[in-house]
């Protein structure tokens, strides 16, 4: 069972940050929050992941609350090419099958 | 560098017939994963191997689905007397064991099979 929520979807406007949320209230010590994207038709494209503390690289931003319950994934700038569904995922990093379990996402809608 | 690769892209079978897809993953991933899929739906793990462990099948839906991975490289995931609600988009995904790295699955292109 996934062990976040998300949005079901959300709208942005063309330039502006989308802030996409994420809330993993039963996260453990050990578990690193990560990001992917699905854009139709392709395999999850990787985004960032982090473990508490800010995170940036050049797609976007991660930032993790101080008691690591949610998160949200911050695309500075969207692009009608950032229209995907976004997934948040936790998992340790080490130990068991690292699987992944993926809930439903957040589909992202970019508007010109 | 290059990405993980599956094969074919599509895949059109009828019922009862068996398919095999292949996932070649990153060059130097030890870990390798298995997902599906299905039309508008998210991704549902079905099989993960690492290194010479024995591989987690927990997510393999029936006796019907195995993979096996040769070499600690490619993989092959066969689906025997394929069913209608087999059809999905059968994802790869690979991983290094490196701490940098902290376990992050880059997946393939996917297969989408298709059963008549």
């Amino acid at each position: 069972d996934a062990k976040t929520t998300q949005p079901t979807s959300m709208d942005c406007a063309e330039g502006r940050a989308a802030n996409l949320p994420c809330n993993h209230s039963t996260i453990s010590g050990n578990e690193y929050v990560y990001w992917y994207r699905q854009i139709h038709s392709q395999g999850p494209q990787y985004i960032i992941h982090g473990l508490k503390n800010n995170e940036t690289n050049e797609m976007a931003s991660l930032i993790i609350t101080e008691d690591r319950k949610s998160s949200t994934l911050i695309l500075p700038h969207a692009t009608l090419r950032d229209t995907a569904v976004y997934y948040c995922i936790v998992r340790a990093p080490r130990g068991g099958t690292y699987k992944y379990i993926f809930g439903t996402g957040t589909r992202l809608k970019v508007l010109a | 560098g290059a990405g993980v690769s599956q094969s074919p892209s599509n895949k059109v079978t009828e019922k009862g017939k068996d398919v095999e897809l292949r996932c070649d993953p990153i060059s130097g991933h030890t870990a390798l994963y298995w997902y599906r899929q299905s039309l508008g739906q998210g991704l549902e793990f079905l099989i993960y191997f690492q290194g010479n462990s024995a591989p987690d099948k927990s997510g393999l839906p029936s006796d019907r689905f195995s993979a096996e991975r040769t070499g600690g490289s490619v993989s092959t995931l066969t689906i025997q007397r394929t069913q209608q609600e087999d059809s999905a988009v059968y994802l790869c995904a690979s991983s290094s064991p490196g701490l940098a790295a902290q376990g992050t699955q880059y997946f393939g292109p996917g297969t989408r099979l298709t059963v008549l």
